[in-house]
């Protein structure tokens, strides 16, 4: 299995203000014939499914608000909100499917 | 609109097993490279794929879990149904089925979930 350790499990983030949070993998879920990262980010807001934001690592979904994005590469990988709005409290998880689907332990975003 | 419903028993006894099934429209499970798979999560934790089913009714377990768990299809009804057998307090969690994006075992349509309880 390859496992996707998130990091912080939690943080608080003013208004505005940019949060990040870090995605590492056991293993590179790079492959090369396409030069991909099949990585992908959630948003899990209370009491709701989670929501696709980010696939490819930094291909946003159609609908999600460009403060969203994504880097990285290998098994290191990002996603940061430039400016954070009330609305973006949630967890967010980080997902490989560059085999059998795993999913990171996620981290709370809340509001300092 | 793409829709996904999730149903089965809220309560569960230890050694049982659990019957859950997907009832899903707006698109086909005969169109080709259409996939619907079954996620979990236990209370305040995190997610964890258990299988997935695709149009040519090939189908994908999660290998720590897969003696336990059976993934079949009822086409005509635009149903998903998930069996996971010998039932533990440690599978109480949030049961959702989701439809693929694209290609990759990657999630674009979730149900609401359905809470399952293990409990004598």
């Amino acid at each position: 299995d390859i496992v996707l350790t998130q990091s912080p499990d939690s943080l608080a983030v003013s208004l505005g203000e940019r949060a990040t949070i870090k995605c590492r993998s056991s293993q590179s879920v790079l492959y090369s014939i396409n030069n991909k990262s099949y990585l992908a980010w959630y948003q899990q807001k209370p009491g709701q499914p989670p929501k696709l934001l980010i696939h490819w690592a930094s291909t946003r979904e159609s609908g999600v608000p460009d403060r969203f994005s994504g880097s990285g590469s290998g098994t290191d990988f990002t996603l940061s909100i430039s400016s954070l709005q009330a609305e973006d409290v949630a967890v967010y998880f980080c997902q490989q499917y560059y085999s059998a689907p795993t999913f990171g332990g996620g981290t709370k975003v809340e509001i300092k | 609109q793409i829709t996904l419903k999730e149903s089965g028993p809220t309560l569960v006894k230890p050694t049982e097993t659990l019957t859950l099934s997907c009832t899903f429209s707006g698109f086909s499970l005969s169109t080709h490279e259409e996939a619907v798979g079954w996620i979990r999560q236990p209370p305040g934790k995190a997610l964890e794929w258990l299988a997935v089913i695709y149009s040519d009714d090939d189908k994908g377990y999660n290998p720590s879990l897969e003696s336990r768990l059976t993934i079949k299809r009822a086409t005509s009804k635009n149903q998903v149904v998930l069996t996971m057998t010998n039932m533990d307090p440690v599978d109480t969690a949030t049961y959702y089925c989701a439809r693929r994006t694209g290609s990759y075992l990657l999630f674009g349509h979730w149900g609401q979930g359905t809470l399952v309880i293990v409990s004598s």
